[in-house]
């Protein structure tokens, strides 16, 4: 299977700062990955697909890129909402897989 | 728009079946694919697998031998069976559905409405 390896593990940011993740996929994933956030208590929710297409109401401080085997994923400016947990995602084969995951906390 | 409520059993002993049901609310069943993922508590996500409005299937290898998942396109629901769960099956499990879309010769491929999850420990 497809290994999702996510960095770092926590990073911590002050709101209004920009905000930088990183996924690796074990290999060549194309654009097939998507970005997920999951506050506490509460099911993930769908931000990016294709590695960089906005979902539907996602605000546009958050961009998705890369190709291949690296993507990230930015926050421009952090908000208080947006501290949380974030999983990549590949679709390129099945099993579908999940990264770890990077919490952003605040700073 | 669309919901999806789920349910099913929460605590259960070693050896048992998880049953959990999913019901979509508010939207079309056909046309997408309709998933199952689960977290163990404090860890990351793990998919399961999926099913469409016609019954075709993908599992994860690791669980394919105990899980299956089947539709009820009359009551517009899915659901998720794992058999002889241990104490390694306690997750919160999570109901999604699956959209795709080819588009320029790219294939995307997302879960785009999720269920609130359902909590399921397994303990003697």
């Amino acid at each position: 299977e497809i290994v999702m390896t996510q960095s770092p593990a926590t990073l911590s940011v002050s709101p209004g700062e920009r905000a930088t993740l990183s996924c690796r996929a074990s290999e060549s994933i194309s654009i097939n990955l998507g970005w997920y956030q999951q506050k506490p208590g509460q099911a993930p929710s769908l931000l990016i697909y294709g590695a960089s297409t906005r979902a539907s109401g996602v605000p546009v401080r958050f961009s998705g890129n890369g190709s291949g085997t690296e993507f990230a994923l930015t926050i421009s400016s952090l908000q208080s909402e947006d501290f949380a947990i974030y999983y990549c995602h590949q679709y390129n084969k099945w099993p579908r897989t999940f990264g770890q995951g990077t919490k952003v906390e605040i700073k | 728009q669309v919901q999806l409520q789920q349910w099913g059993a929460g605590l259960l002993k070693p050896s048992e079946t998880l049953s959990l049901t999913c019901g979509v609310n508010g939207g079309s069943f056909s046309g997408y694919y309709w998933s199952w993922i689960r977290q163990p508590p404090g860890k990351g996500l793990e998919w399961i697998g999926e099913i469409n409005h016609s019954g075709s299937t993908n599992y994860n290898p690791s669980l394919k031998s105990r899980v299956t998942v089947s539709v009820d396109t009359s009551k517009n629901q899915f659901s998720l069976k794992v058999k002889s769960v241990t104490a390694a099956d306690t997750a919160v499990y999570y109901c999604a559905r699956v959209t795709t879309v080819t588009l320029n010769y790219y294939y995307f491929y997302y879960m785009d409405v999720w269920g609130l999850g359902t909590t399921v420990t397994v303990s003697s």
